[in-house]
C-alpha cells in the first residue's frame, strides 16, 4: 500500500490564484510529515515540517500546510501563486507508522502557473 | 554552514560499465540516504546508512551498492550498467530521523547510460 498518496500529478493554477496541492499519508500513527519542492535538475529543498505542536504550519515561500488527524491528511496551499512557484512538489513521511530510518515520498505534483 | 555536496553533477557512461557516486552530507549529520529518481518512477529509495552501517535497503538489484566511510560521507556503486540506470541519483543526510529532523538534499549527480 501506498505510504504517502498526492492527488493529482498535474495541477494548473491561475497566477494569484490559491494552490492547492493534496497529501494523504496511511499509517494509523501520525507520522512526522514534509513538504518539499524540486526545480528542474535540481535536489528537494524543504519547505515545511510537522512534527508535534500546532497543526497549521507555515513553511517557506508562503507556504503553509495543516496537518488533519482525522483526515490523514496534510495538504499544501498558497493563497496567491506566482510565476516562481512553477515546480514538482513533492509530500514526504517518516517516524511512527513507518518501518524504517528513512522518508516516504509520494509520487509528486507538477505545478503550471499561468500568466 | 555546507550543504549536501553531490560529485559528480553529471555522468555518461557506457552499458557494462561501473559507475561511483558520491555524496558529502552536512557536518554532524551521520544518517545518509540515496534516492534514484526517473520520469517514470518517481523517487525510490535505495540505502540509508548511519555510523556505516546499511540499515535500510530498498528493492534495487544487487549491482547496486554503497557504503559510508568513518567521516559520514557516502559513495553508491553501480555495477553492470543498464540502459534503465539512467536518472538523477540524489543523495539526502539527516540528523536523526526517527525523530523528525528533515533530510537536506544534495543536487543529485545526472548519470545518462548510453
Amino acid at each position: 500500500a501506498q505510504s504517502v498518496t498526492q492527488l493529482g500529478s498535474h495541477v494548473s493554477v491561475s497566477e494569484g490564484a490559491l494552490v492547492l496541492l493534496r497529501c494523504n499519508y496511511s499509517s494509523s500513527v501520525p507520522p512526522y510529515l514534509f513538504w518539499y519542492v524540486q526545480y528542474p535538475n535540481q535536489g528537494l529543498q524543504l519547505l515545511l515540517k510537522y512534527t508535534t505542536g500546532a497543526t497549521l504550519v507555515k513553511g517557506i515561500n508562503g507556504f503553509e500546510a495543516e496537518f488533519k488527524k482525522s483526515e490523514t491528511s496534510f495538504h499544501l496551499t498558497k493563497p496567491s501563486a506566482h510565476m516562481s512557484d512553477a515546480a514538482e512538489y513533492f509530500c514526504a513521511v517518516s517516524g511512527p507508522g513507518y518501518t524504517g530510518n528513512q522518508f516516504y515520498f509520494g509520487t509528486g505534483t507538477s505545478l503550471t502557473v499561468i500568466p | 554552514k555546507a550543504g549536501v555536496t553531490q560529485t559528480p553533477r553529471y555522468l555518461i557512461k557506457t552499458r557494462g560499465q561501473q559507475v561511483t557516486l558520491s555524496c558529502s552530507p552536512i557536518s554532524g549529520h551521520r544518517s545518509v540516504s540515496w534516492y534514484q529518481q526517473t520520469p517514470g518512477q518517481g523517487l525510490q529509495f535505495l540505502f540509508e546508512y548511519f555510523s556505516e552501517t546499511q540499515r535500510n535497503k530498498g528493492n534495487f538489484p544487487g549491482r547496486f551498492s554503497g557504503r559510508q566511510f568513518s567521516n559520514s560521507r557516502s559513495e553508491m556503486n553501480v555495477s553492470t550498467l543498464e540502459l534503465g540506470d539512467s536518472a538523477l541519483y540524489l543523495c539526502a543526510s539527516s540528523l536523526n530521523p526517527e525523530q523528525g529532523t528533515e533530510a537536506f538534499f544534495g543536487q543529485g549527480t545526472r548519470l545518462t547510460v548510453v
